[in-house]
């Protein structure tokens, strides 16, 4: 079945460093891969979409990254601050012959201090 | 914009009583989804719609949970009877189009507890 890992434990960087998340998924070759970020007590809020023939792609302070050959995602966030604390999550789209679902990572907890 | 709206942000319960969630989703969308998320878990779909018609169940635990779409503006997810182990957060999300390349909207959840 398909599996989704993102980095297990909490990540704790210091203000002004670059945050660097992992998704590493098996077992399926997904076209499209989203990423979102959920604070306590809201629901996940979408941040980017990148497409299995893009290499890269950035928003602001964020980048995403897609490697199919390796079947990971690094999500950037530079120039961290406070603000940026939270959960995020990755998503794979399980195809058209699924209906055009999304499996989501567990998460990884980010906590930047000042 | 209004979001997705879910009703009620909080459910306290007994056991086997009936439990009613609400989502009203973004105009204009065409998918909407019912998620549940857990610690052991994470972040589980039980069903999406697609012109309110219902496309995939399959998430759905068991035959207690039931989901109905009468409109386009309004979603039900139904449990019936509760038990303690449905006890979790239950979102709603909606989205435009193909919901494999478009984002999903998501609204706060609706946090149950059964007792």
């Amino acid at each position: 079945s398909q599996k989704i890992e993102q980095n297990s434990e909490a990540l704790n960087i210091q203000e002004g460093k670059t945050a660097t998340l992992t998704c590493n998924y098996t077992n399926y070759s997904p076209a499209y891969l989203q990423w979102y970020r959920q604070d306590p007590g809201r629901g996940p809020v979408f941040l980017l979409l990148i497409r299995e023939n893009e290499k890269e792609k950035r928003k602001e302070r964020l980048k995403v990254t897609f490697d199919t050959t390796l079947k990971q995602s690094l999500f950037h966030i530079t120039a961290s601050q406070p603000a940026d604390s939270a959960t995020y999550l990755c998503a794979l789209d399980m195809g058209h012959n699924q209906g055009g679902k999304l499996i989501f990572g567990q998460g990884t907890e980010l906590s930047v201090k000042p | 914009d209004a979001g997705v709206i879910q009703s009620p942000r909080h459910e306290v319960t007994e056991m086997g009583q009936e439990v009613t969630l609400r989502c009203k989703p973004i105009s204009g969308h065409d998918y909407l989804f019912w998620y549940r998320q857990t610690m052991m878990r994470g972040l589980e779909l039980l069903i999406y719609f697609n012109n309110n018609v219902p496309i995939d169940d399959s998430g759905m635990p068991e035959d207690r949970f039931s989901a109905k779409m009468p409109n386009a503006s309004f979603s039900t997810l139904k449990i019936q009877p509760s038990e303690p182990r449905d006890s979790a957060v239950y979102f709603c999300a909606s989205s435009e189009g193909a919901a494999w390349n478009q984002p999903q909207h998501f609204g706060d959840g609706t946090r149950l507890s059964i007792l």
